[in-house]
């Protein structure tokens, strides 16, 4: 029972430099989401996807791409990274569509740009 | 006004004891509530969902004022294990989209 699993989990990278989070579940959810949490604010939604083959903006996409590879997986890119892109980036996914369901969450990656 | 505000805490109370936290929201038209515990360096997960006025399950009660646009969340006979970050979750008027509290830090101890 893996439920949401995140690589990787601790990255370091230059200013500059590109990576790709990926997120798979094996719940069999319609909904996708990336988050990220940084010290002392809540979590801040940055892309999410409602159904397959759809992917919308949340409330702080800049600087981030996603992809929605197939129904289990949901990558998020940093194409040029930024220190202000250090933080705790959380892959999530609930059942149904909707804000009104439970998410459940991967273990998060731990980013730092430096 | 933050659209979300919780106390950060930390809110260090003995084992057995009773603690209730807060958290208020700015959006008057929100219906549904959710608390999510987080432990630390770990990721949130679901404790408790409100609906109407409250949620009870087990040692913790979820209540939901409208008027003054608080809920609160209150551990009975708190152990040791329920030491962690208590974020409170509410929807933004559009879907998928939810406001996260900065969370209220618990320590319980023995």
């Amino acid at each position: 029972n893996a439920g949401v699993t995140q690589t990787p989990k601790f990255q370091v990278l230059k200013t500059g430099q590109s990576m790709t989070l990926q997120c798979a579940q094996d719940m069999n959810h319609n909904s996708m989401y990336w988050y990220r949490q940084d010290p002392g604010m809540g979590l801040r939604l940055i892309y999410y996807s409602a159904s397959e083959g759809t992917t919308d903006k949340g409330e702080v996409p800049n600087g981030y791409n996603v992809s929605r590879l197939n129904k289990r997986e949901f990558s998020l890119r940093l194409e040029s990274a930024a220190p202000s892109q250090t933080s705790v980036y959380f892959c999530a996914s609930s059942e149904l569509e909707g804000a009104f369901t439970e998410a459940f969450f991967g273990q998060g990656t731990r980013l730092t740009v430096v | 006004r933050k659209e979300v505000e919780q106390d950060p805490g930390p809110f260090n109370v003995p084992e057995g004891a009773t603690v209730a936290f807060n958290c208020t929201y700015s959006n008057s038209a929100s219906q549904s509530f959710f608390w999510y515990r987080q432990d630390c360096r770990k990721e949130p997960k679901l404790l408790m969902s409100v609906y109407s006025s409250g949620n009870e399950d087990g040692r913790f009660t979820a209540q939901l004022n409208r008027a003054s646009q608080y809920i609160s969340l209150l551990i009975r006979d708190s152990k040791l294990s329920d030491s962690a970050t208590y974020l409170c979750v509410v929807p933004r008027d559009s879907n998928y989209q939810l406001i996260w509290g900065a969370g209220t830090k618990l320590i319980i101890k023995p």
